[in-house]
């Protein structure tokens, strides 16, 4: 089974519309889970991560996401969606001594 | 800021060619990792290093070697380069085993 999926190649938003990017995961024992943005031609920028606590994160660029374990996801949100959001994100978790990352989500914000 | 430099942006090489990729972390960082991404691929693992003169498999070594011989620098090879390991590299650095990962902005090899 795939340990991390992230179940839409791309998501389209409207500028100033809420923004979520979708990443289910599949491991044994507490999951540590990480979310990435990549701009292009640049390498991957480390955004927020979930170890242990509050299953609301905060991280970077006022991105946050939500652990749910009962539905074992953790979403990637945004309140309100800017141009420069517009990049390639990856979900990961930590198994087995390393990260697995998911396949990446296309995010575009048109005006 | 943690820097991950990478020691060229775009190479060409011919099939093959050995070729040599450096990665270089100025955090005084003990983990390193090297990754292929390919589109719709994600990131995969080809070898990381726990420490200085020390390094494991990740999940698509062959082909490929590693060097860490300082804790700053670890290298990828590509013994005989083929047209199939065209791609873009990643090197990255954490603190941590269990923590975030610093990258590089990545290498674009093209094998001809």
């Amino acid at each position: 089974a795939q340990s991390v999926a992230q179940p839409e190649d791309q998501v389209n938003v409207a500028e100033g519309n809420p923004l979520t990017v979708k990443c289910t995961y599949s491991v044994s024992g507490n999951p540590y889970l990480f979310w990435y943005v990549q701009y292009p031609n640049r390498g991957l920028q480390f955004l927020l991560k979930y170890i242990t606590g509050d299953n609301l994160v905060k991280g970077s660029y006022g991105f946050e996401a939500e652990f749910n374990k009962s539905q074992t996801s953790f979403h990637l949100k945004k309140p309100s969606a800017l141009v420069s959001d517009s990049a390639l994100y990856f979900c990961a978790v930590w198994q087995g001594g390393k990260l697995i990352f998911g396949q990446g989500t296309e995010l575009s914000v048109k005006p | 800021d943690v820097k991950v430099t990478q020691s060229s942006r775009y190479l060409v090489k011919r099939t093959g060619e050995k070729v040599f990729l450096e990665c270089v972390q100025d955090m005084d960082h003990e983990n390193m990792f090297w990754y292929r991404q390919d589109p719709g691929l994600g990131l995969r693992l080809i070898y990381f290093s726990y420490d200085v003169k020390m390094k494991e498999k990740g999940d698509i070594p062959e082909g490929y070697s590693v060097s860490r011989e300082k804790k700053e620098r670890f290298s990828l090879i590509l013994e005989s380069a083929s047209t199939n390991q065209t791609s873009m590299y990643l090197c990255a650095s954490s603190l941590y085993r269990v923590a975030e990962q610093y990258f590089g902005p990545g290498t674009r090899l093209t094998v001809t």
